[in-house]
């Protein structure tokens, strides 16, 4: 199975400050990584898939980046709504499917 | 607009059984794979089940291999997932999700729209 590590876990930051979250896969899946946020009790919403296309009704401050084993999710100027976990999918396996362990983005 | 819902979530006994549905609106059922993910209270997500969009394939998680079932009516835009010899280790937020890619590709293993999902508790 391909493993998907997230770092760092948990990160604190104000509002306006530039994040970045990292993803790397147990071995080389090319771009086939997805980004999701989640908020408490609510379900994960797609940010970016294929490691770098925003999906459609998600702000351009969101980007993705990466191919092979490493990837990176940056929020850029960061808003009170971006306070939330974010998770690194691999869509490699297809159809089967693989997630990262989850970034808390907390307010500093 | 897409929409998912589930239900069919409660508490249950382990080694009971439990059958969940998710009722699919707003876009072409037929043409599209759908995921079951779950999510162990304050854990992170894992990913449970998939069945192709005529329901001929269907592919597990280990996990849950040989315990679970996918399947679903395209008739009824509906998909269930029958859980049989439930284990406490089930217990979590059940979602299902809509494949993003459309025929003639059978799958992208890209979740792009979620239901809100159903708890199941598997207790004592």
């Amino acid at each position: 199975d391909i493993q998907m590590t997230q770092s760092p876990s948990s990160l604190s930051a104000f509002v306006g400050d530039r994040v970045t979250i990292t993803c790397r896969a147990s071995l080389n899946i090319m771009i086939y990584v997805n980004w999701y946020q989640q908020k408490p009790g609510k379900a994960p919403k797609l940010l970016i898939y294929t490691a770098s296309r925003l999906q459609s009704g998600v702000p351009s401050r969101f980007s993705g980046y990466g191919s092979g084993t490493d990837f990176t999710l940056t929020i850029s100027n960061l808003q009170p709504e971006d306070f939330a976990t974010y998770f690194c999918q691999q869509s490699y396996s297809s159809p089967r499917l693989t997630f990262g362990g989850g970034t808390k983005v907390e307010i500093k | 607009q897409v929409q998912l819902v589930e239900s069919g979530g409660g508490v249950v006994q382990p080694g009971r059984s439990l059958r969940l549905s998710c009722a699919a609106s707003g876009f072409a059922f037929s043409s599209f794979a759908i995921h079951w993910v779950r999510q162990a209270p304050g854990k992170g997500l894992e990913w449970v089940a998939v069945v192709l969009y005529d329901g001929s394939n269907a592919y597990y998680a280990d996990s849950v291999k040989g315990r679970f079932t996918i399947s679903r009516d395209n008739s009824k835009n509906t998909v269930s997932l029958q859980m049989d010899r439930l284990r406490p280790e089930d217990t979590a937020v059940y979602y299902c999700a809509k494949d993003m890619a459309s025929l003639p590709s059978p799958a992208s293993a890209i979740p792009d729209y979620w239901g809100q999902g159903t708890l199941v508790t598997v207790s004592s």
